[in-house]
C-alpha cells in the first residue's frame, strides 16, 4: 500500500473487554513500532519488531499487553482485560530497515475509548 | 540514556511572522534527530532529520532546524508562519543503533490570523 494503515480508527469498549489493533505496515518495511499517545502526552514507545528478531517488548506497560507480527508484514496489537487508563491513541509505524536511524512512517492511529 | 525536551508545551504566532519551536537533547554520542508534525486526526510526518551530515538541514514546507552540539539543540524554524502550520509538532532522538526512538512531549503551535 502506500502508507501504514490501521484499523480501526476509533474503537470504544467496555472495562475488562479485551481489543485487538491492527496494523499493515508499508510493504517490504521489516521495522514495525507501537506507540502510545496519551491526551497532552508526547508517545510512548511499546514494542518494535525487527524482521526475523524477537521483538523488544521493553516498553509494554503491563501482561496484559502483547502483539504479533505474521510473516513479518501485519501486526497486532492485543490488550486484554482493559482498565480506563488504557485509553489513548495508539500509533504503528514501520521503517524500511533496521539500524541507520531510517525514517519512520507513521499510521493515523486508533483512538481507543474504555468505559 | 537519551531524551529530548521540548522547551515549550504551546507556541502561538501570527500568520506571516517567524516560528521558533524549541528543543533540547542528551545523548551521551552524536545523535540522529527529528522533527516531526502531527495534524489533528493524522499521524505523524517527518519534517526533517539530522543524521551527522550538514548542520543545518532544511525540511518540507519551508522549516528548516539547526544542530548545535555545544548547546545540545536542535531548534526549528521558520521566516514566515502560514494558517496550515498550526499543529503539534515533536522532536525524537534516536538511539545508537537507530532503532529506538525518544519523543518529546510535544509544542503545539496556534497560528493566529
Amino acid at each position: 500500500g502506500a502508507g501504514v494503515s490501521q484499523s480501526p480508527s476509533n474503537k470504544v469498549t467496555e472495562k475488562g473487554k479485551d481489543v485487538e489493533l491492527r496494523c499493515d505496515p508499508i510493504s517490504g518495511h521489516t521495522a514495525l513500532y507501537w506507540y502510545r499517545q496519551s491526551l497532552g502526552q508526547g508517545l510512548e514507545f511499546l514494542i518494535y519488531f525487527q524482521g526475523n528478531s524477537a521483538p523488544d517488548k521493553s516498553g509494554l506497560p503491563s501482561d496484559r499487553f502483547s502483539a504479533e507480527r505474521t510473516g513479518g508484514s501485519v501486526s497486532t496489537l492485543t490488550i486484554q482485560r482493559t482498565q480506563q487508563e488504557d485509553s489513548a491513541v495508539y500509533l504503528c509505524a514501520s521503517k524500511e530497515r533496521g539500524g541507520l536511524a531510517d525514517t519512520q512512517y507513521f499510521g493515523p492511529g486508533t483512538r481507543l475509548t474504555v468505559l | 540514556a537519551q531524551s529530548v525536551t521540548q522547551l515549550d508545551s504551546h507556541v502561538s504566532v501570527s500568520e506571516g511572522t517567524p516560528v521558533l519551536l524549541r528543543c533540547n537533547y542528551s545523548s551521551s554520542y552524536s545523535p540522529s534527530l527529528f522533527w516531526y508534525v502531527q495534524h489533528p486526526n493524522k499521524g505523524l510526518q517527518l519534517l526533517l532529520k539530522y543524521t551527522s551530515a550538514a548542520t543545518l538541514v532544511k525540511g518540507i514546507n519551508g522549516f528548516e532546524a539547526e544542530f548545535k552540539k555545544s548547546e545540545t539543540s536542535f531548534h526549528l524554524t521558520k521566516p514566515s508562519a502560514h494558517m496550515s502550520d498550526a499543529a503539534e509538532y515533536f522532536c525524537v532522538v534516536s538511539d545508537i543503533t537507530g532503532n529506538q526512538f525518544y519523543f518529546g512531549t510535544g509544542t503545539s503551535l496556534t497560528v493566529i490570523p
